[in-house]
């Protein structure tokens, strides 16, 4: 079946630092990623939609200088959380659509957990 | 954009009773709406899923309706297990192709 690769798993870094998270399709081509953030027991919450080749597509609230998504290939999305402090630590997921076989369900990445000390 | 409100948030069910779990949505163009079942720090696993063009899909105890005209859409679980104790969010497709998701249901089967 159709796999999403994320990575890193397991982030912990200093407060200013910068971090990337990467989000791979790994045996088809995406279009189009998304990408969510999900606060202890509470619901994902999408951020913004990655393009491949154009610029993401941000939801309301969601500062696109913090949060800056590169989506240079069909099959890979980064999203670089920027000067990143202790409330911008949260469980960030992926997803991405199949290009080809269009109306599919999603595929999720296994998340990254960011911790900001 | 779309807005999707799921109830409950928990909901506790003896083992081999049935669990139901309901979501709304606002936005008329939004034609796919999956389910998911998340377990603590893992990523989202979908169960079920139905089209605008369905008004029920059935996989085995899963099952989920849909009413297009009330915009709501529903997730029935019979002969519930533990093992179905989980996080459930149901989501929808808009029509600007985003998924949005419900606040989450936390289900608990005491054996």
């Amino acid at each position: 079946g159709a796999v999403v690769s994320q990575h890193p798993s397991w982030v912990i870094c200093k407060s200013g630092t910068s971090v990337k998270i990467e989000c791979r399709s790994l045996d088809f081509q995406a279009t189009t990623m998304f990408w969510y953030r999900q606060f202890p027991k509470q619901s994902l919450m999408l951020m913004a939609t990655s393009n491949e080749g154009s610029k993401a597509t941000y939801e309301q609230g969601v500062e696109k200088d913090k949060f800056l998504i590169n989506h240079a290939s069909l099959t890979l999305s980064t999203l670089t959380v920027t000067s990143a402090h202790p409330e911008d630590s949260s469980f960030y997921i992926c997803s991405a659509e199949d290009s080809v076989y269009s109306n599919q369900p999603q595929h999720f990445g296994d998340g990254t957990r960011l911790s900001i000390l | 954009g779309e807005n999707v409100e799921q109830h409950p948030s928990t909901l506790s069910v003896q083992e081999g009773d049935s669990a139901v779990i309901k979501c709304t949505y606002s936005d008329s163009a939004s034609n796919y709406f999956p389910w998911y079942k998340q377990e603590l720090g893992k990523r989202p696993q979908l169960i079920i899923d139905i089209r605008s063009n369905v008004g029920e899909k059935k996989d085995q105890r899963i099952a989920v309706t849909l009413n297009k005209t009330a915009k709501h859409f529903s997730l029935h679980i019979t002969e519930t297990q533990p093992e179905d104790s989980a996080v459930y969010f149901c989501a929808a497709r808009s029509g600007f192709n985003k998924f949005y998701f419900g606040s989450g249901t936390k289900l608990n089967v005491k054996p």
